[in-house]
């Protein structure tokens, strides 16, 4: 079946980067985009960005651009997830999600596990 | 940025009641909307695309309706495994946006 494992929790001083990784299977990456959200303690969900897993294409959220940067390895079906600059605030639970409907933008499903980025000094 | 408002946040049911949700953008995003559904400790899990399309394997007691601005989920028939809370998220301009949540809690 189709599956996204993401990497392990991760405790982070606040300038510092970090990266997670997002492993799929059941399936091809190269036919489906990956979509990144993450949901802070106490607010909501929140997308990041998308990568266009065949060309390795991607489009920020405004809020992350400069900060943010997504890029994939096709011969281990993996995508990666690179957060710079880390704050306080950044401190959330990372989801990785492959589009939903071949050809359907902007709509993710299945999600990966999730991945907890704690920022600390 | 498009904002998504559910209501209620939270609400008490029973099992077998129906059940509505509502979403509203605050611009048009015709039927670009999505809904899913989040248990505790778990990531959320797509029901509805389109506003109204039934993502595949997701029981026939979960709909969707509405389109521009306003839009609902309904679930006909509350299981014991539908306790969970919703979101809809639009999909129509970018950045993709979600609603606050709906916890659906047992009465």
């Amino acid at each position: 079946q189709v599956q996204l494992e993401q990497s392990g929790a991760e405790m982070k001083m606040p300038g510092s980067s970090v990266k997670v990784s997002c492993k799929a299977s059941g399936y091809t990456l190269t036919d489906y985009y990956i979509y990144w959200m993450r949901q802070a303690p106490g607010q909501g969900l929140e997308w990041m960005g998308w990568i266009k897993t065949n060309s390795g294409g991607t489009y920020y959220a405004q809020k992350f651009q400069g900060r943010i940067t997504l890029t994939r390895d096709t011969s281990i079906s993996t995508v990666y997830m690179e957060l710079n600059n880390l704050r306080y605030d950044d401190t959330a639970i990372y989801y990785c999600a492959r589009q939903a409907i071949s050809g359907t933008p902007n709509y993710c499903d299945p999600w990966g596990q999730g991945t907890l980025v704690t920022v600390s000094s | 940025d498009i904002q998504m408002t559910q209501s209620p946040t939270s609400l008490s049911a029973s099992v077998g009641d129906r059940v509505t949700i509502t979403c509203r953008a605050s611009r048009l995003i015709n039927n670009w909307l999505a809904w899913y559904q989040r248990k505790p400790g778990k990531a959320p899990k797509l029901l509805i695309y389109a506003a109204s399309t039934l993502q595949s394997g997701v029981p026939s007691r979960f709909s969707g309706g509405g389109s521009g601005t306003e839009f609902t989920l309904t679930i006909s028939g509350l299981q014991p495994e539908d306790f969970a809370t919703y979101y809809c998220q639009q999909g129509h301009t970018y950045p993709l946006t979600f609603g606050g949540g709906t916890k659906v809690e047992i009465k």
